[in-house]
């Protein structure tokens, strides 16, 4: 069982915006402001798209935002493509040199 | 451009030790920027922190693992070490190593670059 809890499944159509929860607690995600998100097709490794909350490393657009708001962080993907339906885990820094990840949101663009 | 290369062997009994070593090219080990760790998805499942270790050597572990996991670091080959030791079927996982950037006053905590993963199965 994951200490992050993330929906199952999101969908949206091209164009439109999806968001993808991440629930935590006070020791992790409500605690640090190390909250990163990443994004993995089948079969490849995961890709790091947001970090610290808000910072998009280069090369990542700008239709991808993070924010958060006590315990729970969110990943927020507008201008939704087709290249953007893969897996997003999210993941915070939990104290005691550990890190702890979310079970996963399968995303599908209809 | 840094990269990441996990080695080790495929296939594994019960019991035995998983042995895994990531090779990191373009850039140092050394570095007091980063951590080091390594990550596990079993077949169809979502991803688990096992451990991150400093070019120094010291390392912390996932307290779900508790003492079965070891990681060492070699500065001269820049490269660094998983062992799992009595592995069981619910090992069975694709395994990643991954740098971990530091934070203010925290220890690693993005992982910023990643291996391309290693599938490892336990089986009879």
């Amino acid at each position: 069982q994951s200490a992050l809890t993330q929906p199952r499944s999101v969908s949206g159509s091209p164009g439109q915006s999806v968001t993808i929860s991440c629930a935590g607690a006070n020791r992790d995600v409500g605690s640090y402001n190390y909250v990163s998100w990443y994004q993995q097709y089948p079969g490849r490794a995961p890709r790091l798209i947001i970090y610290d909350v808000i910072k998009r490393p280069s090369g990542v657009p700008d239709r991808f935002s993070g924010s958060k708001s006590g315990n729970t962080a969110s990943l927020t993907i507008s201008g939704l493509q087709a290249e953007d339906e893969a897996d997003y885990y999210c993941c915070s820094y939990a104290g005691n040199y550990m890190v702890t990840f979310g079970g996963g949101t399968k995303l599908t663009v209809l | 451009q840094l990269q990441l290369q996990e080695s080790g062997p495929g296939l594994l009994k019960p019991s035995e030790t998983l042995s895994l070593t990531c090779i990191v090219s373009g850039g140092s080990i050394s570095s007091s920027s980063y951590y080091w760790g390594w990550i596990r998805q079993p077949p169809g499942k979502g991803l688990e922190w096992i451990t991150s270790i400093y070019y120094t050597g010291k390392s912390y572990n996932n307290p779900s693992l508790g003492s079965r996991v070891t990681t060492s670091v070699d500065t001269s080959k820049n490269q660094f070490s998983l062992k799992l030791n009595s592995v069981t079927a619910a090992d069975t996982a694709v395994f990643y190593c991954a740098r971990l950037a530091r934070g203010t006053a925290v220890p690693g905590v993005t992982l910023d670059f990643w291996g391309q993963g290693a599938l490892v199965t336990v089986s009879s």
